[in-house]
């Protein structure tokens, strides 16, 4: 099965730039999208097809995909940004939708 | 307003059954492929199953295959998941999600426990 891997913790400091990987094989090929999740609370969709925004969300999201790794990047980094964030694919050749293992963004 | 609402969890035995429900208002949901996603306490997301907008397929999760069976009735905007054989691994939060998971209900607890 098709396995989606991202760091466990991210660290940054206000103002500054988060940026947040999730690894996989040819993930470049696909459509990667973003969850956000605070504790308590359901995930958000903050970026989807690679680089695309619902309404609603900040610019200071961004997505990017090419190769084996796709980044989710949050430039001027807000104390409100701190949450877990999750990438997903569709892999098409089991019909599973495969989420990432997640990744704790710390705001210093 | 647009939002899902799941209900149905709880605390069931191991290898009792439990149904949940979702409950879907301020859009056409008929028009949408809908999902079951699971947390358990501390983990991450896990996806459960998926269900075309017409009920014509439905994909699963390995975990859930043949233990699980996802359902709608688009006369009642409501989306259903059948789990049998519950197991203690399936202790988790389980939120309904809609087609691109672009809106996820607050979520239902299920605790599956002797």
């Amino acid at each position: 099965s098709y396995v989606l891997t991202q760091p466990p913790s991210v660290s940054v400091a206000p103002g500054q730039t988060a940026r947040i990987t999730c690894g996989g094989n040819n993930i470049g090929s696909k459509s990667v999208h973003w969850y956000q999740q605070k504790p308590g609370q359901a995930p958000v969709l903050v970026v989807y097809d690679d680089s695309d925004r619902p309404s609603g969300i900040p610019e200071r999201f961004s997505g990017s995909n090419s190769g084996n790794t796709a980044t989710l990047t949050i430039s001027r980094v807000e104390a409100g940004d701190e949450a877990d964030y999750y990438c997903q694919v569709w892999d098409s050749s089991s019909d599973h939708y495969v989420f990432g293992t997640g990744t704790k963004v710390t705001v210093l | 307003q647009v939002q899902l609402v799941e209900s149905g969890g709880g605390v069931v035995q191991p290898g009792r059954s439990l149904r949940l429900s979702c409950a879907a208002s301020g859009f056409t949901f008929s028009s949408y492929g809908m999902h079951w996603v699971r947390q358990a306490p501390g983990k991450g997301l896990e996806w459960v199953a998926v269900i075309w907008y017409d009920g014509s397929n439905k994909y699963y999760a390995d975990s859930v295959k043949g233990r699980f069976t996802i359902s709608r009735d688009n006369s009642k905007n409501t989306l259903y998941l059948q789990m049998n054989s519950l197991r203690a691994e399936d202790t988790a939060v389980y939120y309904c999600a809609r087609d691109r998971l672009d809106l996820w209900g607050r979520g239902t607890l299920v605790t599956v426990s002797s």
